[in-house]
């Protein structure tokens, strides 16, 4: 079965250190890996994806995506964290067999504090 | 993200009514999803649908159906709503996977439905 899991509720970070948001799947097949970002009432906002090449993907906003095939995580990283990056991340994989169906993660809170 | 838009944003109902949330896209896109926001479960696919023809169960389909009436609108009903069916809803969109960015989804804005 496939399935995403985002171990941390909430991570807790300042303004200006680097931030990371865990993510591990688990996925039959090559795995296609996507992180979303939702603001408060405004719907999920595309980031990165992993398809396939180089383990670390940028994105949008100065974030990036490290891909780990042995320990099946897909961590976003960013290197300097901004007041305005406090939202809500999603990680989500795509389905193995069903190449038009997506599974998220439960969300990760992020709070960066000044 | 005005591409994709959903009405209406916010609905109280009550148990046994039905109700039916829309969504639009002018985004020419052919695929459209369902999901439901649950705390702590993230999203969960009700219904996803290629064409007008083609309408597909996600995993939580019980107690929902669809109606794709156009490329362009996708609608949501539930039939005799109940309390746990109190979430936010989003619809999505995406090109086709043969295209650059067929894995990429477009969200709307949600409807807050709440079922007392």
């Amino acid at each position: 079965a496939q399935s995403v899991a985002q171990p941390e509720d909430q991570v807790n970070v300042a303004e200006g250190n680097p931030l990371t948001v865990k993510c591990t799947y688990s996925v039959s097949g090559n795995p296609y890996l996507f992180w979303y970002v939702q603001y408060p009432n405004r719907g999920l906002q595309f980031l990165l994806k992993y398809i396939t090449g180089d383990n670390l993907v940028k994105g949008s906003y100065g974030f990036e995506a490290e891909f780990n095939k042995s320990q099946t995580s897909f961590h976003l990283k960013k290197p300097s964290a901004l007041v305005s990056d406090s939202a809500l991340y999603f990680c989500a994989v795509r389905d193995g067999g069903n190449f038009n169906k997506f599974y998220f993660g439960s969300g990760t809170k992020l709070n960066v504090k000044p | 993200d005005a591409d994709v838009t959903q009405t209406p944003r916010n609905r109280i109902t009550k148990t046994g009514k039905r109700i039916m949330l829309e969504c639009s896209q002018t985004k020419g896109h052919d695929r459209m999803y369902w999901y439901r926001q649950d705390p702590g479960l993230g999203l969960r696919l009700i219904y996803y649908s290629f064409d007008v023809k083609d309408i597909n169960k996600g995993e939580i389909s019980d107690g929902y159906s669809v109606s794709r009436q156009a490329q362009a609108k996708f609608s949501l009903s539930l039939e005799s709503a109940i309390p746990n069916q109190t979430a936010l809803y989003f619809c999505a969109t995406s090109e086709p996977l043969t295209s650059g960015r067929g894995n990429e989804q477009f969200f709307g804005p949600g409807t807050r439905l709440t079922v007392l």
